[in-house]
């Protein structure tokens, strides 16, 4: 299989805090981590493509100050929501793709539910 | 661009019946990956099914198919009898010259006894 750990899945923080948030494949070496957020009843939005030893690229509108990615190994990436607001309440979900034949295929985290007071 | 279209906010379907959930996609790149991912109440994305733009043969896995119709540029997925572990939230996703996912707005899928 293809596990993807992400790790808290729940936190609750206040304002002005800084969260991290951590994400590993566990069976395999991810080639790519991804990183999205979701808001409630809506879709999953791409925040930012993320390659170990290298910096992560940001999709458009995403303060790339205010989420810190890092992905210091093939098998984890972190997310550090700094200086966070009730604005950035949401769930975060992380993914992973594995190469080879599978190349293309994202296998996701559990998610994070952030809420910050 | 790319864009994934979902067309059904909510389907209800008997338990053992079949249920199609639509898919239509749109996009330039010749070469592009479909996907349907269900998310259960508790959020985690799990991964169903891939179909790859080339594939000649609509994947299926177990008792999830995609209905690849290139044409219409369309990405059905079936799920034969149902059950009710099946109610979730569904999406369609696809990805074309790069890694990204393009995720459609989901459908949500009640199976009732």
């Amino acid at each position: 299989g293809a596990v993807v750990s992400q790790h808290p899945s729940w936190v609750i923080c206040k304002s002005g805090t800084s969260v991290k948030i951590e994400c590993r494949s566990l069976d395999f070496q991810a080639t790519t981590m991804f990183w999205y957020r979701q808001f409630p009843k809506q879709s999953l939005m791409l925040m930012a493509t993320s390659n170990e030893g290298s910096k992560a690229t940001y999709e458009q509108g995403v303060e790339k100050d205010k989420f810190l990615i890092n992905h210091a190994s093939l098998t984890l990436s972190t997310l550090t929501v700094t200086s966070a607001h009730p604005e950035d309440s949401s769930f975060y979900i992380c993914s992973a793709t594995r190469g080879g034949r599978a190349k293309n295929i994202q296998y996701f985290g559990a998610g994070t539910r952030l809420s910050v007071l | 661009a790319q864009k994934i279209t979902q067309t059904q906010p909510g389907m209800f379907v008997q338990e053992k019946e079949a249920v199609t959930l639509d898919c239509t996609y749109d996009t330039s790149d010749p070469s592009y990956g479909l996907f349907w991912y269900k998310q259960p109440s508790s959020g985690e994305m799990i991964f169903l099914i891939y179909q790859g733009s080339y594939d000649q043969q609509n994947a299926t896995e177990g008792r999830y198919s995609l209905n690849f119709q290139k044409a219409r540029k369309s990405a059905n997925l079936v799920i034969s009898a149902s059950q009710l572990g099946d109610s979730a939230m569904y999406f369609c996703a696809m990805s074309g010259n790069t890694d990204k996912l393009i995720f459609g707005t989901g459908t949500r899928l009640q199976v009732f006894p």
